[in-house]
């Protein structure tokens, strides 16, 4: 069974501080994708990695596809507030050409 | 650009009564369609899919089912709900592998919260 996992469940810092968020999986994906989404409201997404060992930045998140293409993660620098929300990652299914699966997700929590 | 509306945005049923949530997308054409279900603070939960008009794949057997009329709509429903059925239902579309490529990547609604009493 094709699976996705996240680390930390659940994550409390203090605005400043840098967090690192992990996806890990036992398969190979083809692209790995990541969305956060904020109580209440549908997930967003944010990037998506295809090239195994492949880097991607937006503004103060990294997001880094591992050199086999099995795991990923994403590290945010001087955490906000505003960077509250769920973190989910999501990848290709093996079983369908048209449908991802996802992790849990990892609940953060920035606070003031 | 394309937009996706979902409604009603929160619904609360009593057991056994029946259940419609839609969803439609605008400015795009031949999408894939999903319905999820988020249960709080948790990973989401594939129900359905749909590549086209009439096409549907249950991923989870249960108690609802899911209709695709037409290429931009897609319908959620149940003829009789059970407490079990409470959560956030997130309908998402991605552009069609087949057709154009890409990595099915998902652009959500704003989701349906419902609680069933």
């Amino acid at each position: 069974t094709q699976l996705l996992e996240q680390s930390p469940q659940f994550l409390s810092i203090q605005e400043g501080e840098n967090l690192t968020v992990y996806c890990n999986s036992s398969s190979v994906f083809s692209s790995l994708q990541w969305y956060r989404q904020e109580p209440g409201e549908g997930p967003v997404l944010l990037v998506t990695v295809v090239t195994g060992g492949e880097v991607k930045k937006l503004k103060r998140l990294t997001f880094q596809f591992g050199d086999a293409r099995k795991d990923s993660s994403l590290h945010i620098t001087a955490a906000q507030p505003g960077d509250t929300g769920l973190y989910l990652c999501a990848g290709d299914s093996k079983t369908s050409y048209d449908k991802v699966i996802f992790g849990p997700g990892t609940s953060l929590s920035v606070i003031p | 650009s394309q937009t996706i509306h979902q409604w009603p945005a929160t619904l609360v049923q009593p057991v056994g009564s029946p259940l419609s949530l839609e969803c439609t997308v605008e400015g795009t054409s031949n999408p894939n369609l999903y319905w999820y279900r988020q249960a709080a603070g948790r990973g989401l939960q594939l129900l359905f899919y749909s590549v086209g008009i009439g096409q549907i794949s249950s991923e989870v057997p249960q108690n609802l089912s899911a209709s695709r009329p037409q290429d931009r709509q897609f319908i959620l429903s149940s003829k009789k709900l059970l407490l079990s059925d409470s959560g956030f239902y997130l309908c998402a579309w991605s552009v069609s592998l087949r057709l154009a490529g890409g990595h099915n990547e998902q652009f959500f609604g704003p989701g349906t919260r419902l609680t069933v009493l």
